[in-house]
This record gives C-alpha cells, structure tokens and sequence, in this order.
C-alpha cells in the first residue's frame, strides 16, 4: 500500500465494552508503534514492534490494553472494558528498521482512529 | 514534569511573517530531535531531523538544537497559510528503539 492504513477511522462505543483498532503498515517496513493523542496530553508512545524481538510493552497505561502483531505485518490494538478516559486518537506508525538501523529512521504515520467511550 | 514541554499556542501570524516554535526537555538522554507537522484529522509527517548541536536547514525551515540549553526550535521563514498545522517536536534516546517522547504541540495560524 501506499501508506500505513487503519481501521475504523471512528468507533464510538460504550463504557466497559471491548474494543480492537487495527493498523496495516507500509510494506517491507519491520518496526510498527502505537500512540495516543489526547486533548491536553499530546501524544504518548503506547507500544513497540520490532521484528521478531518482544514488543516494547512500557507505554501501555494499564492492563486493560494490549496489542499483537501477526506475520510481522498487521497489527491489532484491543482496549477491554473501556472507560471514558480512553477517548483518544490513536495513531499507528511504522519504520523500515528501527533499531536495526543506524540511529533512528523515520516513522510513517496513519490517519488515526477517533475512539469516543460513551 | 513532563520531559518535553511545547507552548501549545495557538499562534496566529500574517501571511509572509518568520514563525518560532520551541520546544525544551529534562533527559540529556535524547540524541535525536524530530518536528512533525500535523494537518487536522491527518497523521504526522516527519518535517525535519537532526541529532547534533547547531542549526539545519531545509527550504524556509530551520531547526535548530541547543543540547547545552535542552532548547530545539523550528523556525519557518516567508510563513504560507499552506503552513497552517499543528507543529510537534519530538526526541528520542539510541537503544529505546524508535520510541518517540512528543511535545504537546503548537497550532499555528498563517493568515492570508
């Protein structure tokens, strides 16, 4: 594809029901993060893929979400039992290597899911 | 604190005006310093990078770090209301993997 996709864009959903945003990065490229974006917060790293190395898990802010990565390729974010303070943009990037190349590489970034919790 | 602090404006310029937007940190750690420029319901788009003390340039934008001070600014020259965008540095440290610390962001306002 020609950039990194997502889906939905927006989801609307009630309080204490699961939800799970997906993310397609561009092809070829062997690292895929997670972010939030939030009024007042900016944005803040939730999660890490590199490779077949194990997910840097150190911005996920409680243990109601978790994320998974199939195939190296798509990856899902689920949120269980949500609350209103989930409300959010969350934004999928992806790179080419990460931290297997020199330095940093640039992270290409999807449009976002809009995620509102009635 | 947060380790990166950004004025979130907005800021409101005319049309041909030079923009500064700022950005300091607390971690030493950071060794690369990214802006993003973000359209509204759009994602970031990597602007400018750089990883060393000093300035940069790239058409009528400069970054510019100051590792002495924590301090990095970009600056837009001959400002176009094209320019119009929410504006985040952000800064990552070698070996955390591409994790990125963000700035709230800056939205600018180029009026024609």
């Amino acid at each position: 594809g020609a950039g990194v996709s997502q889906s939905p864009s927006n989801k609307v959903t009630e309080k204490g029901k699961d939800v799970e945003l997906r993310c397609d990065p561009i092809s070829g490229h062997t690292a895929l993060y997670w972010y939030r974006q939030s009024l007042g917060q900016g944005l803040e790293f939730l999660i890490y893929f590199q490779g077949n190395s194990a997910p840097d898990k150190s911005g996920l802010p409680s243990d109601r979400f978790s994320a998974e990565r199939t195939g190296g390729s798509v990856s899902t974010l689920t949120i269980q039992r949500t609350q209103q303070e989930d409300s959010a943009v969350y934004l999928c990037a992806s790179s080419l290597q990460g931290t297997s190349g020199s330095g940093t590489d640039t992270q290409y970034f999807g449009p976002g899911t809009r995620l509102t919790v009635l | 604190q947060k380790e990166v602090e950004q004025d979130p404006g907005p800021l409101s310029v005319p049309e041909g005006a030079i923009v500064s937007l700022n950005c300091t940190y607390s971690n030493s750690a950071f060794q690369y310093f990214m802006w993003y420029r973000q359209y509204s319901r759009k994602g970031p788009e990597l602007l400018m990078y750089t990883y060393s003390s000093g300035n940069k340039e790239d058409g009528r934008f400069t970054a510019q770090v100051d590792k002495s001070s924590k301090y990095i600014s970009l600056f837009i020259r001959d400002s176009q209301p094209s320019d119009s965008a929410t504006y985040l540095c952000a800064m990552s440290v070698y070996n955390q993997g591409g994790k990125l610390i963000f700035g709230q962001g800056t939205e600018l306002s180029v009026k024609p």
